[in-house]
């Protein structure tokens, strides 16, 4: 049974289209993220929702927004895309600084983004 | 603010070979130290963690130690497969919700 699992895997776009990638987890964790990875594998955290709050934003374009309508979900909407935008998105979920996890990151298996 | 910097790839080994993959950090608290995996295709999988100093944690051959007098968390394994070819992050977190990763280093292995 998949833990992190995102929708959909591969994404292949024209510039200035919008969509959508959504993440789910059935771990039961309270805090949800997006990561960026670039063609050089950086991995470059974009935002954080804990108990469906919003605790990180880093900065990224307000063409990025992400949404979370409850613990289990989060989700990433992409508006007027762009060339730069062609990435892997990762989803992961963690159970926060808890004694036993100390943030211990489960990721999904990523969205490969093209935008042409 | 935290970092971490990991050696530069990629790394080439054959077969059963040793491999070390250097990793240092700077944190201003007592960070707990990670290095992740990812294999080709795949999202990244926590491999080991050390959560204070002097620690080791091991997992799978790989094993790396938390050294707070030289700020470092190496990963070494004394014999590598084929199969451990991918792609290694090193990582912290200090407490809160952020969790810092070096830039990765990959690596190949040949048969």
């Amino acid at each position: 049974d998949t833990a992190v699992s995102q929708t959909p895997k591969y994404l292949v776009t024209q510039m200035g289209n919008d969509k959508s990638i959504k993440c789910e987890q059935n771990l039961g964790h309270d805090t949800m993220y997006w990561y960026k990875q670039d063609s050089k594998k950086f991995l470059k955290i974009m935002f954080s929702y804990n108990n469906k709050e919003l605790i990180i934003n880093e900065t990224v374009p307000n063409r990025f927004s992400p949404k979370s309508p409850d613990k289990a979900h989060l989700n990433l909407h992409i508006n007027s895309l762009e060339l730069g935008d062609s990435a892997v998105y990762f989803c992961a979920s963690s159970q926060g600084w808890a004694v036993s996890s100390y943030n211990e990151q489960f990721f999904g298996p990523g969205t490969r983004l093209t935008v042409l | 603010g935290d970092s971490v910097t990991q050696m530069e790839g990629p790394v080439t080994l054959s077969e059963e070979a040793f491999l070390t993959i250097n990793c240092t950090y700077t944190a201003t608290g007592y960070p707990s130290l990670f290095w992740y995996v990812q294999y080709p295709g795949e999202g990244l999988q926590l491999l080991l963690k050390a959560t204070k100093a002097d620690d080791k944690g091991s997992n799978k051959g790989f094993e790396a130690t938390y050294r707070k007098e030289t700020t470092s968390f190496h990963l070494e394994k004394g014999s590598v497969q084929v199969s451990d070819s991918a792609v290694y992050f090193c990582a912290l977190t200090d407490g809160g919700f952020k969790t810092i990763f070096g830039a990765g280093t990959r690596l190949f292995v040949k048969a």
